[in-house]
């Protein structure tokens, strides 16, 4: 069965300073792989996502993730952070296409950004 | 282009009654999926439509029921509510299977 695992339930960091949440999965078989982000009292936004090709995927709002298939890794990062970056970030893989849009979840990283 | 909307966005409800959540995809989706968003277990998967075909559906028991209609529009039910079930529920809608996942800002349900 898969799983991810996200490693850092809360992450806190000042605006401007790098970050990286981090992300591993376990699976037997090729997924595709997800990060998500949730702003408070809404529904999930598509930071970027893994299907195929480069293993450095760039986003939206200046995240990239790298994809490492052999530590099964797909750590987010950005060099410098805003406040508006406060949010929690959820990190997802499917088995592709055999299983539609059936996404499991990591159970999320709060990432909070003070001045 | 309108997003996902999902109604009613909030409800209260008492334990044994039941309720239904629907969901309208952003047009030409004909992907709709429904997933439950609490404290303790986060974000699960619930069941995915598709051309009114129910296509995937994750571990929950029979109360938890779904549907999608001709338009791709779906509703999901969940009988004889118990407080585990108080919830965020969010409807999601693709355009194809493993595609992006378009998020509505989910129906809180809050069960006494």
């Amino acid at each position: 069965a898969q799983s991810v695992t996200q490693l850092d339930s809360q992450v806190p960091v000042f605006e401007e300073a790098p970050v990286e949440l981090r992300c591993n999965y376990s699976s037997s078989v090729s997924v595709y792989l997800f990060w998500y982000v949730q702003y408070p009292n809404q529904g999930l936004q598509l930071l970027l996502k893994y299907l195929s090709g480069s293993t450095l995927v760039k986003g939206i709002n200046g995240f990239e993730a790298e994809f490492n298939k052999s530590q099964t890794s797909f750590h987010l990062r950005k060099p410098s952070v805003h406040i508006s970056d406060t949010a929690e970030y959820f990190c997802a893989v499917t088995r592709g296409r055999q299983a539609g849009t059936a996404l499991i979840f990591g159970k999320g990283t709060t990432l909070s950004v003070s001045s | 282009k309108a997003g996902v909307t999902q109604t009613p966005r909030y409800l209260i409800k008492t334990r044994g009654q039941q309720v239904t959540l629907s969901c309208s995809p952003i047009s030409g989706h004909r992907s709709v999926s429904w997933y439950q968003q609490t404290p303790g277990q986060g974000l699960q998967f619930l069941f995915e439509y598709f051309s009114e075909t129910q296509r995937n559906k994750g571990n929950f028991p029979g109360r938890f029921s779904g549907r999608q209609f001709s338009n791709s529009r779906s509703e999901m039910n969940v009988s004889t509510l118990e407080l585990g079930d108080s919830a965020l529920y969010l409807c999601a809608s693709s355009l194809e299977s493993a595609g992006e996942l378009f998020f509505g800002e989910g129906s809180r349900l809050t069960v006494l």
